[in-house]
Parts: C-alpha cells; sequence; structure tokens
C-alpha cells in the first residue's frame, strides 16, 4: 500500500527548533517529488516547500524562506522538514504529499501538529 | 490574501450539480495546470482533478474540472452528504516561484 506517514511534531517554544519526518511506504520516494503543506488552525492550506526527485533543487514559500529546510534520505525513503527559528505563526498541521503541480499532489500524509508557544 | 481566489462557501441540495471557481493570473493559472482537493477535517487531504481536467484513478465521473484563460473550475453533480468538505484549487506560480492554493470552498450538502 502507497502510505507517507509523518512524524516529529510538538509543542515547542519560539525561537525553537523541529524536525518533521515523512515516512514512505508501497513506493520509492526518490522516484518522486515531495512536497510540505500545512494548515494553521481554521485556515486553508498553504503550500511551504518542495523537492526535486534528486535532492538538488528546492523551493520555499517566502515565509519559511531562511528557517525551514527540506530534505531527503533515499537510503531510509524519509522526507524531512528541518525546522529553525520557529514562530508562533508556524503553528499548523504539516502534511507531506508527493507529486508536481501538474500530475497533482496525489498521496498525502495524515499530517503532523506543531505548535509554537510559550 | 490567497494567490488563488476562491468564493468561501456554496451550497446546494442532494443531487443537483455545484460548480467551484477558482480565479488566478497569468502567472500562475493562464500558465499552468490546475489541480482540484478535497479536505474533510482531521484526513489527509485527497487529490480529485489534475492537469485541469483528468480524474485520478478511483474518482468518481460525478468530479470534472475545467480552466478557460486565468480561471478553473471544479464541478460536482449528483451531490451526496459525503461531498461535504473543503475544496481548494492549486498550481504552481511562476513569478513567485512557489505553489500555491486557492482559499478554500465550503460545500454544504443541503
Amino acid at each position: 500500500e502507497v502510505q507517507l506517514v509523518e512524524s516529529g511534531g510538538g509543542l515547542v517554544q519560539p525561537g525553537g527548533s523541529l524536525r518533521l519526518s515523512c515516512a514512505a511506504s508501497g513506493f520509492t520516494l526518490s522516484s518522486y517529488w515531495m512536497n510540505w503543506v500545512r494548515q494553521a488552525p481554521e485556515k486553508g492550506l498553504v503550500w511551504v516547500s518542495r523537492i526535486s526527485t534528486d535532492g538538488t533543487d528546492t523551493d520555499y514559500a517566502d515565509s519559511v524562506k531562511g528557517r525551514l529546510t527540506i530534505s531527503r534520505d533515499s537510503a531510509k525513503n524519509t522526507l524531512y522538514l528541518q525546522m529553525n527559528g520557529l514562530r508562533a505563526e508556524d503553528t499548523a498541521v504539516y502534511y507531506c504529499a508527493r507529486g508536481t503541480w501538474q500530475n497533482g499532489l496525489d498521496v498525502w500524509g495524515q499530517g503532523t501538529t506543531v505548535t509554537v508557544s510559550s | 490574501q490567497s494567490v488563488l481566489t476562491q468564493p468561501p462557501s456554496v451550497s446546494a441540495a442532494p443531487g443537483q450539480k455545484v460548480s467551484i471557481s477558482c480565479s488566478g493570473s497569468s502567472s500562475n493559472i493562464g500558465k499552468y495546470y490546475v489541480s482540484w482537493y478535497q479536505h474533510l477535517p482531521g484526513t489527509a487531504p485527497k487529490l480529485l482533478i489534475y492537469e485541469s481536467y483528468k480524474r485520478p484513478s478511483g474518482i468518481p465521473d460525478r468530479f470534472s474540472g475545467s480552466k478557460s484563460g486565468t480561471s478553473a473550475t471544479l464541478g460536482i453533480t449528483g451531490l451526496q452528504a459525503g461531498d461535504e468538505a473543503d475544496y481548494y484549487c492549486g498550481t504552481w506560480d511562476f513569478s513567485l516561484s512557489v505553489g500555491v492554493f486557492g482559499g478554500g470552498t465550503k460545500l454544504t450538502v443541503l
């Protein structure tokens, strides 16, 4: 079964760090572009970042550029989001999603919750 | 403020048809494909439409997509109670070099 499972969310103080993981099963992560998407409480979906199949190309939303870093480990078939300098406005459910904007984000995880608060 | 504009809400009776619009610009919808997503609270979003009008396997033909110029539309026919959800359009914006979603539309089946 094709599946994505996120982990690593939690409560962190402003300015703190977290690393989110997204473990893939049923397919080879390195064959696909991968994305992170977030949803703040009572708000809509917001695209955060994407990484190319070989990991050499990355893009970020302006609101997270310089603070969040997307990466992948082919050996572990896992996607990561390193989150530094966290702010209250980063509080959200974070989803990893497979795909491109042409073919659609066709596989999503269930999400992991990040809460930034003192 | 989302780059793509969707109506906040739409509603219709069971069995009826509804359309959800998504308005963008020449740097996003006007230049690239649109995808549509169904999202029920607490669950993973689901891809309904890709390449503006294609349906992934398993998505019923009650769901359809179209695009004209800088706007796209999701159509849902034969509405069912289970269609109540939030719907989002999405694409790439070539000026901003970011992925963009619409603000989302809440569908209520009366």
